[in-house]
């Protein structure tokens, strides 16, 4: 399977703690995004990369919250002192980096979050 | 900013029929447009999008899109609707350089 991947698909944690998610973009795909989908929401645009460097991050992402992608290649978000109210979906989506009008965002399964 | 607002929350059609999911545009330039379908506790899978050109897009699974200027609509159309067509689907835009704003959603059920 060549598309994005994302690990672990859930995971529960009690308040408080510290989380990491993975997400793998489609090989070669030089632009890599998160988002974040509450229930009965559409995704929210968290932050996006360009091969390694951060480009725009949404205020969504508070100082809890760190994404990284040091090799241009997988990236982490992780979310430190986690709250109950960021319980969602993290959704991870890639693209090829090609101009503006021909992206086409491609998107992991995503990771839902409980936090008890 | 640039927004998609998918005015029905729930779409309910016979198998066989056909489908239509609605989705407006707000959009200050040139709109660059895109549907995408999920299936439950998965993530999203495109369907097609709108960049330019004709104002009829065909996707993927048989479903096409109109784009019209004038109604700044870009609904979605199945001709015939499958009980597998079942799942909730999203309308996005281009917002700024390159991420998407994403409607509320529609969850489509197709009855046999």
């Amino acid at each position: 399977d060549t598309g994005v991947s994302q690990d672990p698909r859930h995971k529960i944690t009690k308040r408080g703690q510290n989380v990491t998610f993975r997400c793998d973009p489609i090989s070669e795909h030089n632009r890599l995004y998160w988002y974040r989908q509450t229930l009965g929401q559409g995704p929210e645009f968290l932050t996006y990369f360009q091969n390694e460097a951060q480009l725009e991050k949404s205020r969504l992402l508070s100082d809890r919250f760190s994404a990284e992608r040091p090799k241009g290649s997988f990236s982490t978000l992780e979310i430190q002192r986690t709250e109950q109210g960021d319980s969602a979906m993290y959704l991870c989506a890639s693209s090829s980096g090609l101009a503006k009008y021909q992206e086409t965002q491609y998107f992991g399964p995503g990771t839902r979050l409980l936090v008890l | 900013a640039q927004s998609v607002a998918q005015p029905e929350d729930q779409v309910n059609v016979a198998e066989g029929n056909p489908l239509t999911v609605k989705c407006t545009y707000s959009v200050s330039g040139n709109p660059y447009l895109f549907w995408y379908v999920q299936y439950p506790n998965r993530g999203l899978q495109f369907l097609l999008k709108y960049i330019t050109g004709d104002n009829l897009v065909k996707g993927s699974y048989g479903f096409e899109a109109e784009f019209n200027k004038s109604q700044t609509s870009f609904h979605l159309k199945k001709p015939s609707a499958l009980v597998s067509d079942s799942a909730l689907y999203f309308c996005a835009v281009r917002d700024g350089d390159y991420k998407l704003s994403f409607g509320a959603g529609t969850t489509v059920t197709v009855r046999a």
